[in-house]
């Protein structure tokens, strides 16, 4: 299930099940957004990516979501493997600029 | 080479002390970013660099002092922290248009005494 705990949201899954992950994010403005995945001790590493001109964009295992009604993204991992377990990202672009504004994350536990 | 390499890893620095953190990649990115991240929190943007010159400052303070000598290296200047200023420091490159992905280095780990 999900809980809010003191730090970071944390949502736990059982290896094998779906995870969808979400994210509301703040400027109706933004046109670009990206989804990273931050292990312990290393940088954000991308997974994917959309543009405001789309509402669906999948890659390997993962489909990104963009709803700009409500504003809100979500991240959708097929199959959850242990080595997904990391804290999550969604980063927008405002305003067609170099400003790249990250959310707040979403820890991801993978239970074998 | 699809790497942002960031040096030194770890740096202890005391609240007198000039420390400079260092950032180079190999993939002809036009645009070099710094970002600040606390525990448990989101990068924060701090610097943006577009064909060597600073294109973006996020009110940081004069004691961060960016620098970028040529496309492939981007430098942060540090002098005279504060304790709270203890993060990990990570710099980012993308191609060089706005909108696109960004990729990051492991980070500095700074500890201010």
């Amino acid at each position: 299930g999900e809980s809010v705990g003191l730090h970071l949201p944390t949502l736990s899954v059982q290896e094998g099940d779906n995870s969808i992950i979400n994210c509301a994010y703040s400027n109706s403005a933004s046109d670009y957004f990206i989804w990273y995945k931050q292990e312990s001790g290393k940088g954000p590493q991308f997974i994917i990516d959309i543009r405001s001109n789309m509402d669906k964009r999948q890659g390997q295992r993962v489909t990104v979501l963009l709803n700009k009604t409500v504003k809100h993204l979500s991240l959708q991992i097929a199959a959850t493997q242990p080595g997904d377990s990391a804290v999550y990202f969604c980063a927008e672009n405002l305003d067609s600029s170099y400003k790249l504004i990250f959310g707040s994350g979403t820890r991801l536990l993978v239970r074998p | 080479d699809t790497e942002v390499t960031q040096t030194p890893k770890h740096l202890v620095m005391g609240m007198t002390n000039k420390k400079s953190l260092k950032c180079e990649q190999h993939m002809g990115h036009r645009a070099m970013y710094w970002y600040k991240q606390k525990a448990k929190k989101p990068p924060e943007l701090m610097f943006v660099y577009s064909y060597e010159k600073l294109s973006i400052n996020e009110s940081v303070p004069s004691r961060f002092s960016p620098e970028c000598p040529n496309s492939s290296l981007l430098n942060l200047h540090l002098h005279a922290l504060q304790p709270e200023d203890s993060a990990l420091y990570l710099c980012a490159s993308s191609q060089g248009g706005v909108n696109e992905k960004l990729f990051f280095g492991s980070g500095t780990q700074l500890s201010v005494l």
